[in-house]
């Protein structure tokens, strides 16, 4: 077990579906992240919730909507998508102790989004 | 704002070869400066990680020195391996903001 299950690992979408990623993690973490890997591209930080509350959006489009009911699970809810969006969204969660040094991030698998 | 810029892959090389890839950063501050490894379908996962100027991380006989001077942290391995085949992403931490800034990667092939 990896610690952070996301589900599902690949996902077709038209862009007029709704849609969403879930992320769980077991490792008692209270921050939760959400990141997207596009080809060639750094990893782009979307969301950071810290004890469930959201403390960094980094400019991401409304068509992305995060939601996170506890400090466990972690939603990004999907709607009318662009074929740019195409990429692997990674979730990950680190303890809250105040810094990133000792608070390492542990990811999920991530999923694969495809917008067609 | 803050950036990391690593080398351009995909590295190639044979069983038992030395390997460097580069990683400079660009951030105020003292930054605290990490290697994830991603490998085939998995997530990312800590690699190594050092928290200060002349710092050396290493871990799995990978290793990377924290140069304040040159603004850089590449990563060495004095041998590698056919299972270190991944992609190697840079990144860096500035003070109590917990999220990274990550480089773009770089894919690592290694042939038997």
């Amino acid at each position: 077990e990896t610690g952070v299950t996301q589900t599902p690992r690949h996902l077709v979408m038209g862009m007029t579906n709704k849609k969403s990623l879930k992320c769980e993690q077991h490792l008692g973490h209270n921050a939760m992240y959400w990141y997207k890997q596009s080809a060639k591209k750094p990893l782009e930080l979307m969301f950071v919730y810290n004890f469930k509350e959201q403390t960094e959006n980094n400019s991401v489009p409304s068509r992305f909507s995060p939601e996170c009911p506890n400090s466990s699970h972690l939603f990004l809810h999907l709607h009318t998508l662009q074929p740019e969006d195409s990429a692997l969204y990674l979730c990950a969660s680190s303890q809250d102790t105040g810094g990133g040094t000792d608070s390492p991030l542990h990811f999920g698998n991530g999923t694969r989004l495809t917008v067609t | 704002g803050d950036s990391v810029t690593q080398m351009e892959g995909p590295v190639t090389l044979s069983e038992e070869a030395f390997l460097t890839i580069n990683c400079t950063y660009t951030a105020t501050g003292y930054p605290s400066l990490f290697w994830y490894v991603q490998y085939p379908g998995e997530g990312l996962q800590l690699l190594l990680k050092a928290t200060k100027a002349d710092d050396k991380g290493s871990n799995k006989g990978f290793e990377a020195t924290y140069r304040k001077e040159t603004t850089s942290f590449h990563l060495e391995k004095g041998s590698v391996q056919v299972s270190d085949s991944a992609v190697y992403f840079c990144a860096l931490s500035r003070g109590g903001r917990r999220a990274l800034t990550f480089g773009s990667g770089t894919r690592l092939q290694v042939q038997p």
